[in-house]
């Protein structure tokens, strides 16, 4: 089976700017978590989403939304950024809600901020 | 709240013996779950171990085995036979049951000396 993807690997944006980054879970799994990692602030949660609806959110500012599609595809949108949001964003899929699962993480992308 | 602790920000170790990874944690649910994390230099997160809070014997997966005690919240990782590959940044992790959240400790990055 193929792992989880995340589109794009690399991105660099400026302040202000938008962005939309993409998580493809492993076939069958019906959940996706999305994660930030810094040096700063380490790994942070972000959100949860199942069967298309936001279970579960962490303490992040609006301009992080997201949202999962039917075949379980997920994007999660920074609006307005800012430089503090560079970072590795991680998403991660499990097969069942409500656990008890394993998550497995994809590559992440590489967010970077001017 | 739950929170994961790691008090070795870095460790060492010879090529082929032992080392153990601590680990502790706090949380106020009585059924949860525990796993240790890799994440090499390419930055993808791999999962080495899990524990179910309610059993236990200890997991054990190859070269890799935790110590788990429960009353004293600590969760501590032994790698045996160390190997060169192993060098990466370990994170301690918890999820609670019925929650997709993973709370990550700072993480350790271990190196093998060769």
């Amino acid at each position: 089976k193929a792992g989880v993807t995340q589109t794009p690997r690399y991105l660099i944006k400026t302040r202000g700017q938008q962005v939309t980054l993409s998580c493809s879970p492993i076939s069958g799994h019906r959940s996706v978590s999305w994660y930030q990692q810094t040096p700063g602030q380490g790994l942070q949660f972000l959100f949860e989403y199942f069967s298309e609806t936001q279970r579960n959110k962490g303490n992040f500012p609006g301009r992080f939304s997201g949202r999962q599609f039917s075949n379980s595809r997920s994007e999660m949108n920074v609006s307005t950024l800012e430089l503090g949001d560079s970072a590795l964003y991680l998403c991660a899929s499990n097969l069942l809600a409500g656990g008890p699962d394993t998550q497995y993480f994809g590559p992440g992308t590489r967010l970077t901020v001017l | 709240a739950q929170t994961v602790t790691q008090s070795q920000p870095e460790m060492s170790v010879q090529e082929a013996e032992t080392v153990t990874l601590s680990c502790t944690y706090d949380t106020s649910e009585s059924d949860y779950y525990l796993f240790w994390y890799k994440q090499p230099p390419s930055r993808q997160m791999i999962l080495v171990i899990r524990q179910e809070a309610y059993k236990q014997q200890n997991a054990t997966e190859n070269r890799f085995s935790v110590n788990f005690q429960k009353a004293a919240k600590s969760f501590s990782l032994k790698i045996s036979d160390s190997q060169l590959g192993d060098a990466a940044m370990y994170f301690c992790a918890l999820s609670n049951f019925g929650n997709e959240k993973l709370t990550f400790g700072t993480g350790t990055r271990l190196t093998i000396i060769p």
